[in-house]
């Protein structure tokens, strides 16, 4: 039974660049999230996505977009990157109407430059 | 708006030592869940326990408990005759009722906690 996999597991941009992540939740999972952890932080939600919507988002601007598609996984946009965006990024995976917590992958290091 | 405060950044212990890790919390709503989580090298958060706010029952988990204090706002965390690989950053978070599934949550920053051997 796969967990949740994320691709790639290490990235290195430019600044001004435009990145894009790569989450596969868990088997029987139909809820994706994400998740930025700067160096030596907690992580902090970005937005969630359920039946291929955006759900909830939390205080990140517009260049962080996102999608999912009919088969439950999901990618993260980021444009323009800048100097702090770089992070680890963590999606997670739950499924809807279960109360079990959330399973999170190991995550995508993005180094900006 | 909820927040998580983990005082302590860094613990650094000897195997066989106990230790605890505090975690406080702010939120005005009454129903609320919080959380445990170890993050080891590798990235990925493992999740170690989740607590409604309607439950102050203290919690055992083999080498791990949990005290849950509503008065004081604090959700410990204790590992006994801790491991070398106990050594992880542990995060606590806290998650609304109705913010589907406990998805969106709130975390601390983390206390890093090393067991020398």
């Amino acid at each position: 039974d796969a967990g949740v996999t994320q691709s790639p597991t290490h990235l290195i941009k430019t600044r001004g660049q435009q990145v894009t992540l790569r989450c596969s939740p868990k088997s029987g999972h139909d809820t994706v999230s994400w998740y930025q952890q700067a160096l030596g932080q907690g992580p902090q939600f970005i937005f969630q996505y359920y039946e291929e919507e955006e759900r909830q988002r939390g205080n990140f601007p517009d260049r962080f977009s996102g999608h999912q598609f009919p088969n439950y996984s999901s990618e993260l946009n980021v444009n323009a990157l800048l100097l702090g965006d770089s992070a680890l990024y963590l999606c997670a995976s739950s499924m809807e109407g279960d109360n079990s917590p959330l399973h999170f992958g190991n995550g995508t290091r993005l180094t900006v430059t | 708006a909820q927040k998580v405060t983990q005082a302590q950044t860094e613990i650094s212990v000897v195997e066989k030592e106990d230790v605890t890790l505090d975690c406080v919390y702010e939120t005005r709503d009454t129903t609320y869940y919080l959380f445990w989580y170890k993050q080891p090298p590798s990235g990925e958060l493992v999740f170690l326990i989740r607590r409604n706010s309607f439950d102050e029952q203290n919690e055992i988990s083999g080498r791990y408990s949990w005290n849950f204090q509503k008065s004081t706002s604090s959700f410990n965390f204790t590992i006994t005759a801790s491991q070398v690989v106990d050594s992880a950053v542990y995060f606590c978070a806290l998650s609304l009722e109705g913010e589907t599934s406990g998805s969106r949550l709130t975390f601390g920053e983390g206390t890093q906690l090393t067991v020398n051997p």
